[in-house]
């Protein structure tokens, strides 16, 4: 596709269960960045990838969430054992460098935990 | 702590006329600056961006304006349409920040009334 595909574009999930998103950048894109967006608040960073490394995990919220990249294309974010606090609506993002280079968002995946 | 800071959650401008959106940092090591638009249910699009080492930036309707002493950045669009009705971010990076790491303002909401 064209643009930065994330599944799935809706999640409801009881409280105490896993879940995963996925993203699937850009092709060609090297960079690949997750961040989530809570009501009301803005866009909230939460790990980078260059290739299949993550050189910034300081955004990770607690130890329950993890992400990882495999042939240097799609992301896996995995939360494990939710809380209702971990409802947002978790963004990817895609870029063709590690510089200034404009990020390419995704649609989101809207998680709910009840 | 907020670095990236939008004061103004709502904005309500007539069709013709400008809208004005600001954007405030505190992190003097930020040196590249960006706006990012965003649609509900879509996620956000860039804009428009602006280096340091400038004042101002224009692309068309929108002009971006960087006042580095008072860390303070706007977004003009003139003249404003009902299509410009929209969620704005405004966006930081740090060049010693490797990846392009972007910090988000909590945005505002513009509403463009024919």
């Amino acid at each position: 596709g064209a643009g930065v595909s994330q599944s799935p574009s809706n999640k409801v999930t009881e409280k105490g269960k896993d879940v995963e998103l996925r993203c699937d950048p850009i092709s060609g894109h090297t960079a690949l960045y997750w961040y989530r967006q809570s009501l009301g608040q803005g866009l909230e960073f939460l790990i980078y990838f260059q290739g299949n490394s993550a050189p910034d995990k300081s955004g990770l919220p607690s130890d329950r969430f993890s992400a990882e990249r495999t042939g240097g294309s799609v992301s896996t974010l995995t939360i494990q054992r939710t809380q209702q606090e971990d409802s947002a609506v978790y963004l990817c993002a895609s870029s063709l460098r590690q510089d200034n280079s404009p990020l390419h968002f995704g649609n989101g995946t809207r998680l709910t935990v009840t | 702590d907020q670095q990236v800071k939008q004061n103004s959650p709502s904005l309500s401008v007539q069709e013709g006329r400008i809208s004005i959106l600001n954007c405030d940092y505190t992190n003097s090591m930020f040196d590249y600056f960006l706006w990012y638009k965003k649609y509900p249910a879509e996620g956000p699009t860039f804009l428009i961006s602006i280096s340091s080492i400038k004042d101002k930036n224009e692309d068309g309707r929108f002009t971006v304006f960087l006042n580095k002493s008072a860390k303070h950045l706007s977004l003009h669009i003139v003249p404003s349409q009902p299509g410009d009705s929209a969620v704005y971010f405004c966006a930081a990076s740090a060049a010693y920040n490797q990846g392009g790491k972007l910090i988000f303002g909590q945005g505002t909401e513009l509403s463009v009334k024919p």
